[in-house]
């Protein structure tokens, strides 16, 4: 069964601290990975998209990374900012091809920055 | 800044009214969606219309009508609906329902409680 499962539910860090996000999963025939931010009451917005043959890449203060041999993807922020406070969610893309590809939502990981 | 545009932000109905969310894009995309999102839980594929035709319906409930009536528009007509159909309901588009990247691009959501 396609499945993204993200660890930690959720995580309280201090303004300033970095963080790493967790994603695992198991959907097949991949074809890439997005992290998503989703503000409180907001619509999700695309970070960084991963795929097939890239392990690492930047936007900002968010690094990404990808393993397809074990199927995990992670998240890393940097020097958190209040403004961080958000929902993450890793969102991967199967490969059936045509209008039936399917995206598969992880239940993403809740993040507090405080001061 | 979203470029797909959703209205209303907030709607409250009773469960014998008819409304309306309506949902506008004016980036060429060619695909347009309509995801339901409970509070805690990722976003849950409603529709897709790809070259404004319906191509995915996720057995949804016949209370829920959309229609396409051009490539930017994108409306969710609502009847009869009962209090658990409270949710976010999000619009999002992409350049083709089957693309290779597909990023999806969303709407900031209309906020929708059924008394």
């Amino acid at each position: 069964k396609n499945q993204v499962e993200q660890s930690p539910q959720s995580l309280i860090i201090l303004e300033g601290k970095n963080c790493t996000l967790q994603c695992n999963y198991t959907v097949s025939p991949f074809s890439n990975l997005r992290w998503y931010k989703q503000d409180t009451g907001r619509g999700p917005v695309s970070l960084t998209i991963m795929t097939f043959s890239e392990n690492t890449k930047s936007n900002g203060r968010y690094t990404a990374t990808l393993d397809a041999d074990t199927k995990q993807s992670s998240l890393h922020i940097t020097a958190s900012q209040l403004s961080d406070s958000a929902s993450y969610i890793c969102v991967v893309r199967s490969n059936y091809g045509g209008a039936t590809n399917k995206l598969i939502f992880g239940t993403g990981t809740l993040l507090a920055v405080q001061p | 800044d979203t470029e797909v545009t959703q209205t209303p932000k907030h709607l409250v109905m009773g469960m014998t009214n008819k409304k309306s969310l309506k949902c506008e894009q004016h980036m060429g995309h060619r695909a347009m969606y309509w995801y339901k999102q409970k509070a805690k839980k990722p976003p849950e594929l409603m529709f897709v219309y790809s070259y404004e035709k319906l191509s995915i319906n996720e057995s949804v409930p016949s209370r829920f009508s959309p229609e396409c009536p051009n490539s930017s528009l994108l409306n969710l007509h609502l009847h009869a609906l009962q209090p658990e159909d409270s949710a976010l309901y999000l619009c999002a588009s992409s350049l083709q329902a089957g693309g290779r990247t597909g990023e999806l691009f969303f709407g900031e959501g209309s906020r929708l409680t059924v008394l």
